[in-house]
């Protein structure tokens, strides 16, 4: 069975330290990892995403990702936050599986920026 | 234009009417999802469709059905809405090859 889960639903940084959202998949075959932002009162943007390539992966507004195999992991770094950081960032896997294919979302981690 | 739109963007309904939401794509996608959004939850999948012939149910499909009308269209329905299905539901699309999601805006409906 394939799950998502995002360590920490509440982080806290100030403004300028880094960034460090944690996510842990299980997969029975190496998936497709993507990380999505949710600002206030909108949909879901892609950050970044994973597909077998580089495994360490730049994304939007200064975001990057880095897939490591031997620890299931695919966390979330940025080196110096900004208030316009500040959202839900949610982790997500597609397992990749004959007949699956779809998205498994993590609970979700919500980043607040302090001035 | 925004590529996936979903109407209402807001509604309030009361128990046990039915309600539909309305979701329409212009990236050409073939997959089309339904997702709910509830805090501390994740987003889980109500529906998914693969084309216009085939639909299958996700997670939590227990409470709602759903049409797949043309490519470009997937509509959810409560057929009788309850208070625990108060929410924000998502529609997405996705590209077989590169497998991520596009989310349209969201439609948060408030059961009452």
């Amino acid at each position: 069975a394939q799950s998502v889960t995002q360590l920490g639903s509440h982080v806290s940084v100030s403004e300028g330290a880094l960034v460090l959202l944690r996510c842990n998949y299980s997969s029975s075959v190496p998936p497709y990892l993507f990380w999505y932002v949710q600002y206030p009162n909108q949909g879901l943007q892609l950050l970044l995403k994973y597909t077998s390539a580089a495994t360490l992966v730049k994304g939007i507004n200064g975001f990057e990702a880095e897939f490591k195999k031997s620890e299931t992991s695919f966390h979330l770094t940025k080196p110096s936050a900004h208030m316009r950081d500040a959202a839900e960032y949610f982790c997500a896997v597609n397992p990749r599986e004959t007949g699956a294919n779809n998205l498994f979302f993590g609970t979700g981690t919500r980043l607040t920026v302090i001035p | 234009d925004a590529d996936v739109t979903q109407t209402p963007r807001n509604r309030i309904t009361k128990t046990g009417k039915r309600i539909m939401l309305e979701c329409s794509q212009t990236k050409g996608h073939d997959r089309m999802y339904w997702y709910r959004q509830d805090p501390g939850l994740g987003l889980r999948l109500i529906y998914y469709s693969f084309d216009v012939k085939d639909i299958n149910k996700g997670e939590i499909s227990d409470g709602y059905s759903v049409s797949r009308q043309a490519q470009a269209k997937f509509s959810l329905s409560l057929e009788s809405a309850i208070p625990n299905q108060t929410a924000l539901y998502f529609c997405a699309t996705s590209d077989l090859v590169r497998g991520e999601a596009f989310f349209g805006q969201g439609t948060r409906l408030t059961v009452v």
